[in-house]
């Protein structure tokens, strides 16, 4: 089992540009969870993923957008990019079953906005 | 929402247990008390979880106080792969949702050879 994958590892931007990061979840798993990992800090829920739809969104502005595919893979997309958006991105699969199913993280995407 | 209270960082030596406490006084009746861990340069793996009573796994022990107001993981000996930074994480009505996991800025264990 491959675990939760994410690319690409690394991205460096200029600000005003547009990025897209992918995340590939656990097998078996339905439901994808995205997270801003600024340094220093814990990770900060940006939004959740199932069905297709956007289930659950934290405090983060429409820049943030995502997208789910059949296959249960998700893409993160991030539009005018700030130099405040230079952080990890994290993404998590789960079950949907159950309301505390443990959530595996993928190693995270590392963006840099310049 | 809820806040949980964790002090930034802990030391303890190889193969001794460790003892992370984790304050949540404004808890609310149906919220889990949930533990993950960040690795270095990796992603937050999950711990541990609890409702109201004391938990095991291979991983560790988790102890709620009776007022649900604080709990405590228990790293039974910890080995030199032990250090990371330890998040105390509400899951429930308090942060808001159970479906998200709410992180602090957790405690940094250090484990001395």
């Amino acid at each position: 089992d491959a675990g939760v994958t994410q690319s690409p590892t690394h991205l460096i931007k200029t600000r005003g540009q547009q990025v897209t990061l992918r995340c590939s979840p656990k097998s078996g798993h339905d439901t994808v969870s995205w997270y801003q990992q600024a340094l220093g800090q814990g990770p900060q829920f940006i939004f959740q993923y199932y069905e297709e739809e956007e289930r659950q969104r934290g405090n983060f502005p429409d820049r943030f957008s995502g997208h789910q595919f059949p296959n249960y893979s998700s893409e993160l997309n991030v539009n005018a990019l700030l130099l405040g958006d230079s952080a990890l991105y994290l993404c998590a699969s789960s079950v949907t079953t159950g309301m505390h199913n443990e959530q595996f993280f993928g190693p995270g995407t590392r963006l840099t906005v310049l | 929402d809820a806040k949980t209270t964790q002090p930034n960082s802990m030391e303890s030596n190889e193969e001794e247990p460790v003892h992370l406490p984790c304050n949540h006084s404004t808890i609310s009746g149906t919220d889990y008390i949930h533990w993950y861990r960040q690795l270095p340069s990796q992603g937050p793996e999950y711990v541990i979880h609890g409702l109201t009573s004391n938990v095991n796994n291979r991983m560790a022990s988790l102890a709620i106080a009776e007022d649900r107001k604080s709990s405590t993981l228990i790293l039974h000996r910890a080995t030199l792969r032990d250090a990371a930074v330890y998040y105390c994480i509400l899951r429930g009505p308090s942060s808001g949702s159970a479906r998200q996991l709410t992180f602090g800025s957790g405690t940094q264990l250090t484990v001395l050879p």
